[in-house]
């Protein structure tokens, strides 16, 4: 299985500001994504990030706003630009491994104030 | 377009007894994967349990399984002997899968909270 981890694990940050969030992998993987989870809520996926290619964002996500960047096949960022209270959300990394089990990173918890 | 619905928005448990997560799905797509997931109050997503839209069995992981109805298009996790550290959000997801069994994201239900009392 994969092992992910994600940078930072929480943070509080002022509205109009940026965060990125750096996603590492401890193998190389073909597949990663990006989900939010509002509080109290499911998970929303933002955007599909393969290697050597433009993401792929899902409707109501747009790279102004949600930047993603994936230089090769164990590493992503994805930054959440001008930020507002309602961007506070966990941010969580995926990966689809070999045999197409997808697994999470540990989240980062951001708080927009 | 593919769908998860989870109707229960809580459970509750007593320990040692059996509980049924309900969850059904929506997809167009013949070849689809049913996934399950608990997501303890660290935030953590925790994989559970997997079933092929063409597996047979049902599938089992321990004390979970999946109660796999096709034609109903029902994918019910069942944790038998509850614990107290299963209280948590349980979530159904899906992915449909391409011919090359690529696939795609995980699409995720609303989820279920579990709670277990002594």
């Amino acid at each position: 299985s994969a092992v992910i981890s994600q940078k930072p694990s929480r943070d509080i940050c002022q509205r109009g500001t940026s965060l990125t969030i750096q996603c590492q992998v401890d193998s190389q993987v073909t597949m990663m994504f990006w989900y939010r989870q509002q509080p109290g809520q499911s998970l929303t996926l933002i955007a599909t990030a393969n290697q050597g290619s433009e993401a792929t964002y899902e409707s109501g996500f747009v790279i102004d706003k949600f930047p993603i960047s994936r230089p090769n096949l164990t590493f992503s960022t994805l930054t959440v630009s001008n930020m507002s209270p309602e961007d506070s959300s966990i941010y969580l990394c995926s990966v689809l491994d070999s045999s197409y089990e997808q697994y999470f990173g540990p989240g980062t918890r951001l708080t927009v104030t | 377009a593919q769908k998860i619905t989870q109707t229960q928005p809580g459970m509750f448990v007593q320990e040692k007894e059996a509980v049924t997560l309900d969850c059904t799905y929506d997809t167009s797509d013949q070849s689809y994967g049913l996934f399950w997931y608990k997501q303890p109050s660290s935030g953590e997503m925790i994989f559970l349990i997997y079933q092929g839209s063409y597996d047979e069995q049902n599938a089992t992981e321990g004390r979970y399984s999946l109660n796999f109805q096709k034609a109903r298009k029902s994918a019910n996790l069942v944790i038998s002997a509850s614990q107290l550290g299963d209280s948590a959000m349980y979530f159904c997801a899906m992915r449909e899968l391409s011919a090359n069994q690529a696939g795609t994201a995980l699409i995720f239900g609303k989820g279920t909270t579990l709670s277990v009392s002594s």
